[in-house]
Formats: C-alpha cells, sequence, structure tokens
C-alpha cells in the first residue's frame, strides 16, 4: 500500500545528543514536510522540501537540520541546540508545486523525549 | 501573516446531538482550506478541501462549509467513533509555495 512511513514510534535523546527521525514515501510525490505538534497547539512547520536537493526553513527551524538527497526520503536531525525537543513530531507529504493547492497526507508520527 | 483560529477548543456531545465546528481564518489570496482528523497518537487524516466561498464537500456525517472568513465542519447524529480532534489549515498566497498554517484544533468528544 502506498503510504508515508515514520520511524520509530518513541524516540529518546540524551543531552548533547544529535537524532535523526527517518520519513519514507512511497506515494510518488515531489513535496515533503516536517511538522512539530504540541499539547494544546496545532502543527508548527519545522522545515519543506518541494523538490529533491532543495528545501526551506519553516516556521521553528532553529535547532533542526534536513536533507532531500531521494525523493522518497525527508530525515529530520534534531540538534543538541534544541533546547525543547520533547514533542510529537509529523513527516507530511503532497503533490504539490508552487501555485498548487493538493493536500498533505501525513505518517503517523515519531515521539521524542528527553532521558 | 496568515491565521487560523479554531473554536471551540473543546466539545462533548451526547450521541445523535448534532453540532459544528468553527474555523475562522485572516489570509492573503486563499488557496485551499482544509479539514484533518486527527486520532490520538495518530498523524492527521485528510478529509476536505474547499476552494472557494459557497463550496460545499459531505462525507458520511460531516458537512464542509465555506465563507470569505470563515469555515463549518458541521456533524450530524454523531457516533462515539467521530470522537477525534478536527484541525483546520490553510494554504495561501502565491509566494508561499505548497506550505500549510493550521489552526490549534477542537477536540470533539461523543457519549454513547
Amino acid at each position: 500500500d502506498g503510504g508515508i512511513t515514520q520511524s520509530p514510534k518513541y524516540l529518546f535523546r540524551k543531552e548533547g545528543q544529535n537524532v535523526t527521525l527517518s520519513c519514507e514515501q512511497n506515494l510518488n510525490h515531489d513535496a515533503m514536510y516536517w511538522y512539530r505538534q504540541d499539547p494544546g497547539q496545532g502543527l508548527r512547520l519545522i522545515y519543506y522540501s518541494q523538490i529533491v536537493n532543495d528545501f526551506q526553513k519553516g516556521d521553528i527551524a532553529e535547532g533542526y537540520s534536513v536533507s532531500r538527497e531521494k525523493k522518497e526520503s525527508f530525515p529530520l536531525t534534531v540538534t543538541s541546540a534544541q533546547k525543547n525537543p520533547t514533542a510529537f513530531y509529523l513527516c507530511a507529504s503532497s503533490t504539490n508545486r508552487q501555485g498548487s493547492n493538493q493536500p498533505q497526507h501525513f505518517g503517523d508520527g515519531t515521539r521524542l523525549s528527553i532521558l | 501573516e496568515d491565521q487560523v483560529t479554531q473554536s471551540p477548543e473543546a466539545l462533548r456531545l451526547q450521541e445523535g446531538e448534532s453540532s459544528s465546528l468553527n474555523c475562522s481564518y485572516t489570509v492573503s489570496g486563499l488557496r485551499g482550506l482544509f479539514w484533518y482528523r486527527q486520532d490520538p497518537g495518530k498523524g492527521p487524516e485528510f478529509l476536505f478541501t474547499l476552494y472557494s466561498a459557497g463550496e460545499e464537500k459531505e462525507k458520511e456525517r460531516l458537512k464542509a462549509t465555506l465563507t470569505k472568513k470563515e469555515s463549518f465542519l458541521h456533524i450530524t447524529a454523531p457516533k462515539p467513533e467521530d470522537s477525534a480532534t478536527y484541525l483546520c489549515a490553510v494554504q495561501a498566497g502565491e509566494t508561499s509555495g505548497s506550505r500549510l498554517t493550521f489552526g490549534e484544533g477542537t477536540q470533539l468528544t461523543v457519549n454513547p
């Protein structure tokens, strides 16, 4: 079945450690996105990529990094510079390019906690 | 800056008790308004896209409508399995690409 796979489902980070969250899609979508969701808050955009080898900062990019070397994959690294990383992280993809308005489809998230 | 506000924050209904959720938006050049359903510990599930004022979409017990300032998600005769958080998001402007701005959601609980 086509879809978006995020792994791991749960992740724990130690102080000073970088961790990488995986996101893979087999929907042949051009665009991919990373969001952070905190309790009682909506989704906030971290980074997005509309094409391979290109990505843009969202609203809360500080302390995070991404790469887009393949169309299917958009990993997110939470660096030690992110002082409050505990949250639910969601990856999404869509067929969008500039000017289009198709819906985004989401994976089932990774919950990151601090040890 | 695009803004999306959802109300109420939480809503409790009895099974069969119809109601509506509100999504108010302030954007420059709306290109699409999206409704999602999110179950606990899961990613949002796409429900509807609305593109222009006056448009309506239906799916089972849900009906979404759109005006120039807000969208409503009407729930008719809800069942306990409709319990979830409902998220509204907008896509706007010509330079923002495909990014969405989300509201904070309405947590719906339907009691049997």
